[in-house]
């Protein structure tokens, strides 16, 4: 049973729009999201997070939108840039329950394309 | 420069073979955890350590074992490997402040190949 969700496997999108990245989660113990980013040949890295009493966190020209009626978030990259180009790892957590084990989903590529 | 660093990066071995892939943090994190990757399936949890001598199974647990005796260091040891458990291992370190999640730091990874 698949608790957190990327739908689509690949993203592409031309330099200087937006890329929009989708999760979706069914745990609704879930009260911390984070996006990871990784490059081949690299681990992930951390990119931003959100906590399930804020319904959007902004970094720069990252933002991230949590809705938790629907149990969804997603990823807004304003604007888009070759350096993008990267899988990206959705991941939940439930610290509440007394551990702390992120969940991922099994990522999106995406593709910004000069 | 804080680091996760993993052990060999790449290896190819034979089935039956035992192998540990090391795992050592310089940040004092008190939490580590191993992940694998396949295709299609993303990133999946093996085993995690909460703090020395603390450990538990992840989602796929089975074919590995883990100890944690000293903080910085947190080996995964395959003791009789398998074809099925070639894979892209992440080794991953967060501070642990009792409830509140924090950032997770990966290593490189060690492309692990069993024939």
């Amino acid at each position: 049973d698949q608790q957190v969700k990327q739908n689509s496997p690949s993203l592409s999108v031309q330099e200087g729009r937006i890329s929009i990245l989708n999760c979706d989660y069914t745990n609704s113990m879930f009260d911390y999201f984070l996006w990871y980013k990784k490059y081949p040949a690299e681990g992930p890295t951390f990119l931003i997070s959100i906590s399930s009493i804020k319904d959007k966190n902004e970094d720069g020209r990252f933002t991230v939108f949590l809705n938790k009626s629907a149990k969804h978030l997603s990823l807004h990259i304003v604007p888009s840039q070759p350096g993008d180009s990267a899988v990206y790892f959705c991941a939940a957590n439930s610290p509440g329950a007394g551990s702390y084990q992120l969940t991922f989903g099994k990522g999106t590529k995406l593709s910004v394309i000069p | 420069e804080a680091q996760v660093t993993q052990n060999p990066r790449y290896l190819i071995t034979v089935t039956g073979k035992k192998l540990t892939v090391t795992c050592s943090q310089n940040m004092n994190h008190e939490y580590m955890s191993w992940y694998r990757q396949d295709p299609g399936l993303g990133l999946r949890q093996i085993y995690y350590s909460m703090n020395v001598e603390v450990t538990d199974k992840g989602d796929v647990p089975e074919g590995y074992k883990v100890s944690r005796k000293e903080k910085r260091n947190f080996p995964l040891i395959l003791e009789s490997p398998s074809p099925n458990q070639t894979s892209l291992y992440f080794c991953a370190s967060s501070r642990w402040v009792g409830g509140a999640s924090g950032e997770l730091f990966f290593g490189e990874g060690s492309r692990l190949t069993v024939l």
